[in-house]
């Protein structure tokens, strides 16, 4: 059974970069799809992006280029870095990984970590 | 505001049938990408629960169902129990976003 595991601060100023990591332990990183997904306090969820283990990488455009996730197979971990926050990026973020068969990968995300919240103030 | 819109709430007592719809349109559900479900028990992450509009992962109750039509979709639960009290999310792909999107989330009450 695959664990994800995000770490990082929990609290970030204004105009700084977010940096998160998510650890994958009990299985492996290779022939996935890994994501970011956050969820600001009481509100619902958003998907900011997906790197495939070899590194191609999709974001969801509304995050205007500030978002890059990047991925370390020999760590078994992947990263986000959100720039120029502000407190709208204030949320629980999570990392997720999407379902791959032996034979193709789809858009549903099978296993989620626990989340992690991170502030943004001064 | 959410690409695929939800009812913000539901309620229904215990043994009841309650249904959690999820409209899209023609560049999502419309399209004829597939709709996935998740349930987010208070303080948790979520959880899968319904893939490919009408799939349950092993362990999932069959007391929850899936179905997809035209621009929308809805996850349907029976039996109501106090333990299925959470938020539900769909989710589906979009291509003019060329990527995953989520409902508003509905919050289920169980009277």
């Amino acid at each position: 059974q695959v664990q994800l595991q995000e770490s990082g601060p929990g609290l970030v100023k204004p105009s700084e970069t977010l940096s998160l990591t998510c650890t994958v332990s009990g299985g492996s990183i290779s022939s996935y799809y890994w994501s970011w997904i956050r969820q600001p306090p009481g509100k619902g969820l958003e998907w900011l992006g997906y790197i495939y283990y070899g590194g191609s990488a999709n974001y969801n455009p509304s995050l205007n280029s500030r978002v890059t996730i990047s991925v370390d197979t020999s760590k078994h971990q992947f990263s986000l870095k959100l720039s120029s926050v502000t407190a709208a990026d204030t949320a629980v973020y999570y990392c997720a990984r999407r379902y791959c068969s032996s034979t193709n990968c789809y858009m549903w995300f099978d296993s989620w970590g626990q989340g992690t919240l991170v502030t943004v103030s001064s | 505001q959410s690409v695929l819109t939800q009812p913000p709430s539901v309620s229904g007592a215990p043994g009841q049938r309650v249904t959690i719809s999820c409209t899209g349109s023609s560049s999502n559900i419309g399209a004829g990408y597939d709709v996935h479900w998740y349930q987010q028990l208070p303080g948790t992450a979520p959880k899968l629960l319904i893939y490919t509009n009408t799939n349950r992962p092993s362990g999932v109750p069959d007391r929850f169902s899936g179905s997809k039509s035209g621009t929308s979709a809805s996850l349907a639960i029976t039996g109501l129990q106090a333990e299925d009290e959470a938020d539900y999310y769909c989710q589906s792909y979009d291509s003019s976003l060329s990527g995953s999107v989520f409902g508003g989330g509905t919050k289920l009450t169980v009277l």
